[in-house]
């Protein structure tokens, strides 16, 4: 089975411009998570999306915006791009059931804001 | 207070020894952990998930969790090059709902030969 797919691999944008990314879970996952990684830190929590609800919100300015279609693929949207959103976007995938916690990461995009 | 903390290293160990990585989490209520291994430029991958008190073990790798200090250990036994990476502890929040993780900045692991 295919992982989590995530694309591009990596972006340039200008500041103010928007992006954005998308996420195809593991097969049979029904839960999208969204993190945002900058050098030299762990992944901070950005959605969660099951069932296409919003489960979670991390502390994200109103710029951030996600959603989940029917397939349980999931796209990431940020607005008005600042120079501090480069980092590495991370989606990652689970089966979402109480039982099955575990979070299968995507390879990532890179974005690079100038 | 950080809520999950981890050593930033690096820790470096010859090759063939126990590497023994260390997080701290400060919410009593978490309940699940997981480590993920983070090689340089690419995204983590999980190595261990613990939910219970105790040690558990796959291959060479053991997790110990320790839910009345609240401290999660990853060690790693007979060391290969192969395992120098960033190790990240990652703690599930239960507050607000979801299935949020919330991770330390990451502990450098270097096995020299």
């Amino acid at each position: 089975d295919a992982g989590v797919t995530q694309s591009p691999t990596h972006l340039i944008k200008t500041r103010g411009q928007h992006v954005t990314l998308r996420c195809s879970p593991i097969s049979g996952h029904k839960s999208v998570s969204w993190y945002q990684q900058v050098l030299g830190q762990g992944p901070q929590f950005i959605f969660q999306y099951y069932e296409k609800e919003e489960r979670g919100r991390g502390n994200f300015p109103d710029r951030f915006s996600a959603r989940q279609f029917p397939n349980y693929s999931s796209e990431l949207n940020v607005n008005a791009l600042l120079l501090g959103d480069s980092a590495l976007y991370l989606c990652a995938s689970s089966a979402g059931t109480p039982r099955l916690l575990e979070q299968y990461f995507g390879p990532g995009t890179r974005l690079t804001v100038t | 207070q950080k809520e999950v903390e981890q050593n930033s290293g690096p820790l470096s160990v010859p090759e063939g020894a126990i590497a023994s990585l260390n997080c701290t989490y400060s919410d009593r209520v978490s309940q699940s952990f997981f480590w993920y291994r983070q090689y340089s430029g690419k995204s983590p991958e999980l190595i261990m998930s613990i939910y219970s008190n105790g040690d558990k073990e796959d291959g060479r790798f053991t997790a110990q969790l320790n839910k009345a200090s609240q401290y999660v250990s990853l060690l790693i036994r007979d060391s290969q090059p192969s395992d120098s990476a960033t190790y990240l502890c990652a703690v599930r929040v239960l507050t607000g709902g979801g299935n949020k993780l919330t991770f330390g900045t990451g502990t450098q692991l270097k096995v020299e030969l």
